[in-house]
C-alpha cells in the first residue's frame, strides 16, 4: 500500500529556519513534492525531487533519500506569510497516469 | 504565467441531482487529474486523464463520477446523484509529462461542492 507520514502541526517564529520532514511507503516512485496550501486555496507547487540530495529555490529547500523514504522541506527566514498547510506528496507511476497521493498536511504557524 | 481555470466556484445542489465541474487546463498540457478535500481532510485522488481516456481511478471515483474531455480545452467532472458526502472542495489539476518528463500537477482554485 501507500502511506505518507509528516507532522499535524508546527510552530515557530518570524526570521527562523523551519524544517518539515516526511516519510513514505511506496511502489512505483516518480519523485516527492511539496506544496503549500493557504486555507480555502489550491495546493500551490514549492519543489520536487527525483533524484537523492538537495534542491534549493530561494528561501526553500528540498532533500530527498530514496534507500529510507524520507523527505525534508526546509524553509529560511520565516514570515507571517509562509503560515499555512505543507503538502508531502509521492508521484506515483500506473499506466501513463502520474497521480499525486498527499500526506496529511503540516499545519506551519508562524509567530513574530 | 499560465494556470488552471476552475468554474463555478461555489456550486450549491441538492441531493440527488447530477453537477457538471468545469475545468480548463494548462494549454499544453497532456495530463489531467480531479481530486477532492473533504472539509479538515487531506487531498484525494479521484482520477487521472490522459490521451482521451482514464489512465487511473480511485476507489472513491465510483459510478456516479465520470470525466470528459469535450473539446481541446475543457475538461469536466460529472456527479450522477449527488450525495450529502459528495459535500468537498473538487481541484482539477494538469501536467505537461510524466515518468522520464516529470513535472509538477498545477491545481486550479478549485470548486467548493456543497450538497443538502
Amino acid at each position: 500500500g501507500q502511506n505518507i507520514d509528516q507532522p499535524t502541526e508546527m510552530t515557530a517564529t518570524e526570521g527562523a529556519i523551519v524544517q518539515i520532514n516526511c516519510t513514505y511507503q511506496t511502489s512505483g516512485f516518480n519523485g516527492l513534492f511539496w506544496y503549500q496550501q493557504h486555507a480555502g486555496e489550491a495546493p500551490t507547487f514549492l519543489s520536487y525531487n527525483v533524484l537523492d540530495g538537495l534542491e534549493e529555490k530561494g528561501r526553500f529547500s528540498s532533500f530527498l533519500s530514496r534507500s529510507k523514504g524520507y523527505s525534508y522541506l526546509l524553509l529560511k527566514e520565516l514570515q507571517m506569510k509562509d503560515s499555512a498547510s505543507y503538502l508531502c506528496a509521492v508521484r506515483v507511476i500506473y499506466n501513463q497516469g502520474g497521480k499525486l497521493i498527499f500526506g496529511q498536511g503540516t499545519e506551519l504557524s508562524v509567530k513574530p | 504565467e499560465p494556470e488552471v481555470t476552475q468554474t463555478p466556484s461555489h456550486q450549491v445542489t441538492q441531493m440527488g441531482q447530477e453537477v457538471i465541474l468545469r475545468c480548463v487546463p494548462i494549454s499544453n498540457h497532456l495530463y489531467f487529474y480531479w481530486y477532492r478535500q473533504i472539509l479538515g481532510q487531506k487531498v484525494e485522488f479521484l482520477v487521472s486523464f490522459y490521451n482521451n481516456e482514464i489512465s487511473e481511478k480511485s476507489e472513491i471515483f465510483d459510478d456516479q463520477f465520470s470525466v470528459e474531455r469535450p473539446d481541446g480545452s475543457n475538461f469536466t467532472l460529472k456527479i450522477r446523484s449527488t450525495k450529502l458526502e459528495d459535500s468537498a472542495m473538487y481541484f482539477c489539476a494538469s501536467s505537461s509529462g510524466t515518468g522520464v518528463n516529470n513535472s509538477p500537477l498545477h491545481f486550479g482554485n478549485g470548486t467548493r461542492l456543497t450538497v443538502t
